[in-house]
């Protein structure tokens, strides 16, 4: 089975622009979760998606949003980028509704904001 | 994060030592998961543990959970320089529907050959 994918992998943008990254999960996964890891704050939970309904948040501002599609890809998409949010952005999935589920990342995609 | 302490925070071992990273927790504990992450990559899978007690090995790596502690350690037997990198513990603190992670600060580990 392929693993999870994320596009693009590095991604430089300026202030105040947007950005969208992607997230492809494993075959059959249905849940994708997206985290932000940077090294102040280290690895933290920004939101889940599951069967394209939003399941779990995190506190971050609503500059950062997300959408899951009907084949479970998910897209993240952070609008009016600030300095701060230069950070590697992790994607996850995992294959069963259970609570307590195995979880698979991505290899990221490094953000640079300038 | 304060909710997930790991210790210690930095490791440097010389190859074929054990060594033990620990990952405590200030709430109660509803599964634990290990990864392993290289520099500005992604998570690697290692284990994970749900029940008080459990103990699960692969390899040389060995995991336990400690429920009553709210604690969990990661044992490396003889280390190699495949074992370096940084390890971070996750869990779930909250027991509601769904996979969000609460993860500790993380510990590099240094093999030095």
């Amino acid at each position: 089975k392929a693993g999870v994918t994320q596009t693009p992998r590095y991604l430089i943008k300026t202030r105040g622009q947007q950005v969208t990254l992607s997230c492809s999960p494993i075959s059959g996964h249905r849940s994708v979760s997206w985290y932000q890891q940077t090294p102040g704050q280290g690895l933290q939970f920004l939101f889940e998606y599951f069967s394209e309904t939003q399941r779990n948040k995190g506190n971050f501002p609503g500059r950062f949003s997300g959408r899951q599609f009907s084949n479970s890809r998910s897209e993240m998409n952070v609008s009016t980028l600030e300095l701060g949010d230069s950070a590697l952005y992790l994607c996850a999935s995992s294959g069963r509704e259970l609570i307590f589920n195995e979880q698979y990342f991505g290899p990221g995609t490094r953000l640079t904001v300038t | 994060s304060q909710e997930l302490e790991q210790s210690p925070q930095s490791l440097i071992v010389q190859e074929g030592k054990n060594l033990t990273i620990n990952c405590t927790s200030s709430k109660t504990l509803y599964g634990l998961y290990w990864y392993k992450q290289k520099y500005g990559e992604g998570l690697i899978f290692l284990m994970m543990l749900q029940k008080g007690g459990e103990e699960k090995s692969h390899e040389k790596i060995t995991a336990k959970l400690d429920e009553k502690k709210q604690q969990s350690s990661l044992h490396i037997t003889a280390s190699q320089p495949s074992h370096a990198g940084i390890y971070l513990c996750g869990a779930d603190l909250l027991n509601n529907a769904g996979n969000m992670l609460t993860f500790g600060g993380g510990t590099r580990l240094m093999v030095k050959p």
